[in-house]
Parts: structure tokens; sequence; C-alpha cells
């Protein structure tokens, strides 16, 4: 059972470039959530997708853009990367329990570096 | 709107000592917690989570958390460190998911725990 599988693991880029990373999981779940964590701050949300077929936004979506592309798959793309974008990014996934809490489960991380 | 404070950003204690974590939170409605634990270059990993049930969660590896409301805190423990949990703890908080509210968690900054030998 592989969980939340991210891609690529490492990236550089230079200031304009784009790039997509990618998240599946298989584990059926409904949600699936785009964080970036950067230190002494958390993690911070970017976009979440709650459904097949819906995304919203988070706490930091600009200069961002996500793709549900189906329920097991959830891109994230820097249209013109900026050194700001800095950062790890953590795909996560989730499946809403009995008790009403929403557990989420992550994937190991995609380091990016903006020159 | 909610939010989560963690006391202290690097925490060391020797092996076999009390370990103690510090969360506190800020909810308008009864929120649910969570302590995620993030080792070196992984991704997190639930390490307990407090629903409203039993005010006392036990959690993997000897951690458990309590929950206090009137001091709004959900801090966490754990009797005698191990050198393997050395990482860093997140304490998080969501209410509960339906409707406009979803259930989203917000993540404090993080602890990172340092056992020494």
């Amino acid at each position: 059972n592989a969980g939340v599988t991210q891609t690529p693991k490492f990236q550089v880029l230079k200031t304009g470039q784009s790039m997509t990373l990618q998240c599946a999981q298989d584990m059926n779940h409904n949600s699936m959530y785009w964080y970036r964590q950067d230190p002494g701050m958390g993690l911070r949300l970017i976009y979440y997708s709650a459904s097949e077929g819906t995304t919203d936004k988070g706490e930091v979506p600009n200069g961002y853009n996500v793709s549900r592309l189906n329920k097991r798959e959830f891109s994230l793309r820097l249209e013109s990367a900026a050194p700001s974008q800095t950062s790890v990014y953590f795909c996560a996934s989730s499946a809403l329990q009995l008790s009403g809490a929403n557990v989420l489960t992550f994937g190991a991380g995609s380091r990016l570096t903006v020159l | 709107a909610q939010s989560v404070t963690q006391l202290g950003s690097h925490v060391s204690v020797s092996e076999g000592a009390l370990v103690l974590l510090r969360c506190n939170y800020s909810s308008s409605v009864p929120p649910y917690l969570f302590w995620y634990v993030q080792y070196p270059n992984q991704g997190l990993q639930l390490l307990l989570k407090y629903t409203s049930a039993a005010t006392l969660v036990k959690g993997i590896n000897g951690f458990e958390a309590e929950f206090k409301k009137s001091e709004t805190s959900f801090h966490l423990t754990k009797p005698s460190a191990h050198m393997s949990d050395a990482a860093e703890y997140f304490c998080a908080v969501s209410n509960i998911a339906g409707g406009t509210s979803y259930g989203k968690l917000t993540f404090g900054q993080g602890t990172i725990l340092t056992v020494h030998p």
C-alpha cells in the first residue's frame, strides 16, 4: 500500500521557470491538499480539493494553481517560479472518520529550490 | 478562526527523561486536536488525535496528550525519552467537517525535539 506518492522529490528551478508537482493517493480518499513547509512557520495550506471536481484556495495560494485530475491525482503548478517559493511541499489526502475528524495522510515531500 | 501556538521551537532532553511539548489552541467551536511527528526527510505521521471522547489520548510510541478545555491546551508527553524520538512535532487543530467549515487543519510552528545520550 503506497499511500500518498509525490514526484519529484527534489527540483531546482531558475526564477521564471514553470513546473508541476505531482501527487497520487491509492487510499480512495475524497479530499486532497497541498501544503508548504518553511522553517519556523509550520505547514501552511496552499490549495485543497474537498472532492473530485472541486478545488479551493487555502492560506497561501498566490503564485500557484492546482488541478484535481481525478479522484487519485492532485497536481500543483508553479507558472513562474520565484525565490520566495523555495520550500518543501507536501501533498496529503484524507477521509472523514466516523467521529467527524479529518485525519490527513502525508506524502514524503518535494524539496523545491528556486534560484 | 482557529490557531495553534507551540511553546518552544526547540526542546532538548536526556534519554530516559520526561518529554513535554506544549500546545495551546484557539477555536471558536469545540475542536479536534492532533499531534503529528516528522522524522528527518520524511512526511508527517499521525501520533494521536483528540475527537471529544476521552480527554487523555494515547498514541503511538508511548506518547499521550491531555485535552484541557479550561486551559485551551493539548500538551504532548512521554514518560521516558528514547533516542528514536528525536524529530519535529506539530500540533494541529480543526473543527468538525461539514458545510463551509470543511475540517481544515491549522498547524502550529513545530517543536524540534533533541534527545541526548
